[in-house]
């Protein structure tokens, strides 16, 4: 099992369209979560943090389950710039970082 | 704001052949890393550099050498490209161990 799952999708949404994706991690002690988001052939960028207790950064809301051990991203009303890849990544004890493959999105008109 | 920039932005090798990878951040933090990415796969950390003078083994570091030339600085050497390193190699930085990275535009390798 990877230590870090997501769903490679891709995912093909209309605009103005809800659009939810989910990450899996395998190790209870994480400590840290954050959403990358990485367009074609560039750098990925830090899009957000996850916080225990759920986050919102405009249409874009995070949230965290240790219980289950997931993490979510929610787009609402998405726009055709939110097409790209969402990567989610766990930090652990130290500088152990593990970065999932990756969700792609396309939004279309 | 600069951020991270690394140099270059492209490369073609011959197998055999060495090279560096340079990076720099203006952000006066302590911990930088060399990750590289391949398709289908999430980001695999090669080495990292938890603060000025210090180095570490990431997950893939066989084949690759590292230094922290000074806070700012830190490099990645190819001593010998081999084809299973073609790759797009990031180099990233971030206050501490538990907090965000921030990236640099990235370097594709090609060996050939």
């Amino acid at each position: 099992r990877k230590e870090v799952e997501q769903d490679p999708g891709p995912f093909n949404v209309p605009e103005g369209a809800t659009v939810a994706f989910n990450c899996t991690y395998s190790n209870s002690a994480s400590q840290s979560f954050f959403w990358y988001r990485q367009d074609c052939r560039k750098e990925p960028k830090l899009l957000m943090s996850v916080y225990s207790s759920g986050n919102e950064d405009g249409r874009f809301t995070a949230q965290l389950n240790r219980a289950s051990q997931y993490i979510s991203l929610l787009i609402r009303d998405s726009k055709l710039s939110d097409s790209a890849t969402y990567l989610c990544v766990v930090k652990g004890g130290g500088f152990k970082t593990i970065f999932g493959a990756g969700t792609r999105l396309f939004v279309k008109a | 704001n600069a951020g991270v920039t690394q140099t270059p932005k492209f490369q073609v090798l011959k197998t055999g052949q060495s090279m560096t990878l340079q990076c720099a951040q203006d952000m006066n933090h302590n911990s930088m890393y060399w990750y590289r990415q391949d398709p289908g796969m999430g980001l695999r950390l090669i080495y990292y550099s938890a603060s000025e003078g210090t180095t570490d083994k990431g997950e893939v570091p066989n084949g690759y050498n590292v230094s922290r030339l000074n806070k700012r600085e830190f490099s990645l050497r190819l001593e010998s490209a081999a084809p299973s390193q073609t790759s797009v190699y990031f180099c990233a930085s971030s206050e501490l161990a538990n907090t965000e990275a921030f990236f640099g535009q990235g370097t594709r390798l090609t060996v050939v």
